[in-house]
């Protein structure tokens, strides 16, 4: 079973420049996440889509961050314009119910794309 | 006051050592327990998982959840110079994203076994 795809693995932009990152889930994995992981830091919650629709953006910054996922299967998350603390590696999950052991939604994480903004 | 603490170390150890990894937690309405591993520039893979109260083993590995303590820990035995990585804990107050299901990570601690 092939993983979470992400692309790119790195990115170096000035401030103000725009990026975007982009997620394959697990084939047939209905939830997907996107998560912000700063160094020494754990990942927090970016925004989290069920199907195409998002079920939970309260922590994305909106003035600056968006996300879509189309069709229900790949998604891309974009900022515009970046700030230097937005430098982190940017991680996406996906899940598709059965959490090891029973009960819950295991959720299975790509490699990352690290970003850093000078 | 952040909801999952977690000591960020980094701590050393040599091999074959008894490791033990810690969270804290301030939301008493967490249930579901978690530990990942991040290897570096890898994404998290879920290692345990622990639902309330009580200890569960997987080979070298055991979880124990003390709920009235608001404490979790990882306990990894004859540790290995590959058990090195970020052990990152995290938690949920339910299933799904609409009973509570966000998963709220520590910050990782920094595990290195040296051979």
């Amino acid at each position: 079973e092939a993983g979470v795809a992400q692309s790119p693995r790195y990115k170096i932009i000035e401030k103000r420049q725009s990026v975007a990152f982009w997620c394959n889930p697990i084939s047939g994995h209905a939830t997907l996440y996107w998560y912000q992981q700063i160094l020494g830091q754990g990942p927090k919650l970016l925004i989290q889509f069920q199907n195409n629709g998002v079920v939970d953006d309260s922590q994305l910054p909106k003035d600056r961050f968006s996300a879509e996922r189309l069709k229900g299967v790949d998604s891309t998350l974009k900022i515009q314009p970046a700030k230097l603390e937005d430098s982190a590696v940017y991680l996406c999950a996906s899940s598709g119910g059965g959490l090891a052991g029973g009960g819950g939604e295991t959720q299975y994480f790509g490699p990352g794309t690290r970003l850093l903004v000078l | 006051q952040k909801e999952v603490e977690q000591d960020p170390g980094p701590l050393s150890v040599p091999e074959g050592a008894i490791v033990s990894l810690n969270c804290t937690y301030s939301n008493s309405a967490f249930q579901y327990f978690m530990w990942y591993r991040q290897y570096s520039r890898k994404g998290p893979e879920l290692l345990m998982y622990t639902y309330s109260s009580g200890n569960k083993e997987d080979g070298r590995f055991t979880a124990q959840v003390d709920k009235s303590s608001k404490y979790i820990s990882l306990f990894i035995r004859d540790s290995q110079p590959s058990d090195s990585a970020t052990y990152l804990c995290a938690m949920s107050a339910g299933i799904g994203y609409n009973q509570g299901g966000k998963l709220i990570f520590g910050q990782g601690t920094e595990l290195s076994v040296k051979p």
